[in-house]
């Protein structure tokens, strides 16, 4: 199985939103509900944001959000604060396993 | 709450066999619906998934590294035990363990150990 498809880097400015997107297959971002969303800062394990395509944990902030479209999911976030600032990964099961994105890294000018 | 430790050796050298244990506390692998995951984090470079364990025992391996990959549970310790032979500085990089939450996420991770594996 390949990796998800993410974009490099993303930047924005604070107050603003960006959107991260994660493109996959239809055996495994399309094929399946199971879009998982992670945060992770420098020299820190991941944390989740976004499970079950838009679902958010309890303790995260509404200011992220998840969707998905075909093969492809989206991560939001609005009203960017400095310290949204870090690596995000999506991922998505498939078939009985996992796969992960390569990763995005989100810059707070 | 739920935690989980992972420990191991800090160095491998190459062609050697790696054993990481992770220790849970806060929840137990023999309670229905329960699974631990393992990711690993080359440095500078992406998540990888490796292998993931359930309750039941179900097994499911990533298959780029499955015929190097064996995960165990002890339920009497609370733990799960990763095995990866046949070891390559390719391999270096910080391994994580996991609790498998909601749709296949993971909800709480380990702090991560970091492996090198160098001659």
């Amino acid at each position: 199985q390949s990796a998800l498809t993410q974009p490099a880097s993303v930047s924005g400015s604070p107050g603003q939103s960006i959107t991260i997107s994660c493109t996959g297959i239809s055996s495994d971002i399309g094929g399946y509900n199971y879009v998982s969303w992670y945060q992770q800062h420098p020299g820190k394990a991941p944390k989740l944001m976004i499970y079950n395509v838009s679902n958010r944990p309890s303790g995260v902030s509404n200011r992220f959000s998840g969707s998905k479209s075909g093969n492809t999911a989206s991560l939001t976030i609005s009203g960017l604060q400095a310290e949204d600032e870090a690596d995000y990964y999506c991922s998505s099961f498939t078939s009985s396993n996992i796969v992960f994105g390569g990763g995005t890294r989100l810059t707070v000018l | 709450q739920i935690t989980l430790k992972e420990s191991g050796p800090t160095l491998v050298k190459p062609t050697q066999t790696l054993t990481l244990t992770c220790t849970l506390s806060g929840f137990s692998l023999s309670t229905t619906g329960v699974g631990v995951g393992w990711i690993r984090q080359p440095p500078g470079k992406a998540l990888e998934w490796l292998a993931l364990i359930y309750w039941d025992d179900d097994k499911r391996y990533s298959p780029s590294l499955k015929s190097r990959l064996t995960v165990t549970k002890d339920t009497s310790k609370n733990q799960v035990v990763l095995t990866m032979t046949n070891m390559d500085p390719v391999d270096t990089a910080t391994y994580y363990c996991a609790h498998r939450g909601m749709g296949e996420s993971f909800d709480y991770w380990g702090q991560g150990t970091l492996v090198t594996v160098s001659s």
